[in-house]
């Protein structure tokens, strides 16, 4: 089983909807936990930190479930410039574990 | 927040030649840099860790003696891919960790080289 397991989509939704990720990590070890956007072809760039008590950032918002080993991310009223690969990345031991990503394509 | 540089950004050698990757931390000192790998849709794989100072820590399965790994200074590591082979085009992505006042010590990524092995 892979430490960190995503859906890899890809997700096509209209512009303006609602778009909800989840990833499941199996090391219950893992201290920190993030979300990272990367587009095509580029270096994958930080796109929030997430906490058990939830993080908002805009029209973003990540949660983290330690007892059911599983973080998300939503992203509300989605724009074109959403599209990209979205990774879910964990810090354990020093190490940095990153997910497969799920890819999202928000249609005009 | 903080620069990462890679260079170069994308290269094509012949099977069997060695290439030399930099990654420069531009505004910050990284004691720790990363080095990962990334096929065509897969996620990133970490390939070894580099502490300036001492000898690269590899991740199982990485060959030590191909990918060789210098950190001379605290704002410039190099990876250094021994007799390529067509199997070791990749992506190769860089990140350096910035110790100063985080509490999460954030990683910043380097642009990355694309290398092409023919």
């Amino acid at each position: 089983r892979k430490e960190v397991e995503q859906d890899p989509g890809p997700f096509n939704v209209p512009e303006g909807a609602t778009v909800a990720f989840n990833c499941t990590y199996s090391n219950s070890a893992s201290q920190s936990f993030f979300w990272y956007r990367q587009d095509c072809r580029k270096e994958p760039k930080l796109l929030m930190s997430v906490y058990s008590s939830g993080n908002e950032d805009g029209r973003f918002t990540a949660q983290l479930n330690r007892a059911s080993q599983y973080i998300s991310l939503l992203i509300r009223d989605s724009k074109l410039s959403d599209s990209a690969t979205y990774l879910c990345v964990l810090n354990r031991d020093d190490k940095i574990i990153f997910g497969k990503g799920t890819r999202l394509h928000i249609l005009p | 927040g903080a620069v990462v540089s890679q260079h170069p950004s994308r290269v094509i050698c012949k099977s069997g030649t060695s290439v030399k990757i930099e990654c420069r931390s531009l505004d910050f000192q990284a004691t720790t840099m990363f080095w990962y790998r990334q096929f065509p849709k897969q996620s990133l794989m970490l390939m070894a860790t580099s502490n300036e100072g001492s000898k690269a820590t590899y991740e199982q399965g990485v060959e030590k003696d191909k990918f060789l790994i210098n950190h001379a200074s605290l704002t410039l590591s190099t990876l250094t891919v021994t007799s390529a082979h067509p199997e070791d085009s990749s992506f190769y992505i860089c990140s350096a960790r910035d110790w100063e006042g985080e509490e999460y010590n954030e990683q910043f990524f380097g642009p990355g080289t694309r290398l092409t092995v023919l």
